[in-house]
């Protein structure tokens, strides 16, 4: 399955911050969500093969990365109170043929920053 | 831009009691999915079920059913003889043929009492 690190993290404001996730086998895509309490997660940014492929309204303090090993991570850097927020990562198997095929998301357990 | 409305915040039901989840949608794409998820307490969101647009069928599995329809861009989701372990947070969610933004509802806490 898809896991996630660390599960708890608690940063001060402007700091930088560095989750990580591992990918499911055989998986070629990772997509990053922000979910604030009592909210639906928003996306934050999806990576195919190691390159950003679609991105949501979260500003450029928010980076990512994917390598060739299954793992990616998501970088946060000048924190904001705002931040606080469980940071959860999906991997999921697009489609080479004929453009991309909506495959199923599977969700990791999920990163709950707290920024003070 | 995608939509999707979970107009039902919250509902309380008591064990074994049947309960349906709304969902409705908006998108200007011919194909896309839509999606349901659960998230418990423990906050991993679990895959439910995957349908795409061309597929209208209902679909049965267990004590979960589904009914997508096109006509009116819902689709709701229902759960026969509830139990405790039900309790939780439900997402419904859409993608386009993209594949890469997953467009979440606000959830549905669903909380089932003995």
């Amino acid at each position: 399955g898809v896991t996630q690190s660390p599960t708890h993290l608690i940063k001060t404001r402007g700091q930088q911050v560095t989750l990580r996730c591992s990918s499911q086998s055989g998986h070629n895509t990772v997509s990053w969500y922000q979910q604030a309490l009592g909210q639906g997660p928003q996306f934050i940014f999806q990576y195919y093969r190691e390159e950003e492929n679609g991105r949501g309204n979260f500003p450029p303090r928010f980076s990512g990365l994917q390598f060739p090993n299954d793992s990616s991570e998501l970088n946060v850097n000048a924190l904001e109170l705002d931040d606080s927020a469980l940071y959860l990562c999906a991997s999921s198997l697009l489609g080479t043929s004929g453009g991309a095929i909506a495959d199923t998301q599977y969700f990791g357990p999920g990163t709950r920053l707290t920024v003070l | 831009a995608q939509k999707v409305t979970q107009a039902q915040t919250e509902i309380s039901v008591v064990e074994k009691e049947d309960v349906t989840l709304d969902c409705v949608y908006e998108t200007r794409d011919t194909t896309y999915y839509l999606f349901w998820y659960k998230q418990p307490p423990s906050g991993e969101l679990v895959f439910l079920i995957r349908r795409n647009s061309f597929d209208e069928q209902n679909e049965i599995s267990g004590r979960y059913s589904w009914n997508f329809q096109k006509s009116t861009s819902s689709f709701n989701f229902t759960i026969t003889a509830s139990q405790v372990v039900d309790s939780a947070v439900y997402f419904c969610a859409l993608i386009d043929n993209a594949g890469n933004m997953l467009t979440f509802g606000g959830g549905t806490r669903l909380m089932v009492k003995p």
